[in-house]
């Protein structure tokens, strides 16, 4: 399998329901992103990852928690979701800063609906 | 930071016709430009990309984009659009490989 791998592809939630989203990549890179996808909004990146440690948050709010236990991995952690959080969330990777100017590869996006 | 502007929120054109999509950026430093293309229920692709050398980049199926830094503009041009080339266009920025910026995305509808 090569590429960046979300799953689930589409997530119902409550909102105090608990879930998480999975990212997976098998390109060898650095880096890893969460970005969240409104309508007619600009992608609004969340959390930067690079070598597992974090290195943005995007001032996002605590009901999401990434975590990344190893280059390959991401995660991202729901919790008290709000209707306004329903998007499509997608996980891209990169060289990283290491690689300069290495483009962003994305995933195919798990759609999320809060209830 | 940088930021990055697409004015055409929805280019509707006819099948065959040429088409130009868009984009430019602020930035303050030397900047890498990328377009990507999403499908319905799909994530973003790369199309093509700017880093350095000839300022007009093209992508294997048929699309072509201009660097123009006195204009900070990347726009994105094709001479004969196709049905399956209907999809959402995406211009991003970034200067550090590691923080990208995207605007707010084109949607191009081919009429036959």
């Amino acid at each position: 399998e090569t590429g960046v791998t979300q799953t689930p592809r589409h997530l119902v939630m409550g909102m105090t329901n608990k879930k998480s989203l999975k990212c997976e990549q098998h390109l060898g890179h650095n880096a890893m992103y969460w970005y969240k996808q409104s309508a007619k909004k600009p992608l609004e990146l969340m959390f930067v990852y690079n070598f597992k440690e974090q290195t943005e948050n995007n001032s996002v709010p605590s009901r999401f928690s990434p975590e990344c236990p190893n280059s390959s991995h991401l995660f991202l952690h729901l919790h008290t979701l709000q209707p306004e959080d329903s998007a499509l969330y997608l996980c891209a990777s990169s060289l990283g800063v290491s690689g300069g100017s290495g483009e962003l590869f994305f995933g195919e996006g798990s759609r999320l609906t809060v209830l | 930071a940088q930021s990055v502007t697409q004015l055409d929120s929805q280019v509707p054109v006819f099948e065959e016709a040429p088409v130009e999509l868009r984009c430019n950026y602020s930035s303050s430093v030397s900047v890498y430009l990328f377009w990507y293309v999403q499908y319905p229920n799909q994530g973003l692709q790369l199309l093509l990309k700017y880093l350095s050398g000839s300022t007009l980049v093209e992508s294997i199926n048929g699309f072509e984009a201009e660097f123009n830094k006195s204009q900070t503009s990347f726009h994105l041009r094709k001479p004969s659009v196709h049905i399956s080339d209907t999809a959402e266009y995406f211009c991003a920025v970034t200067n550090t490989g590691n923080q990208f910026y995207f605007g707010t995305g084109t949607s191009l509808t081919v009429i036959p």
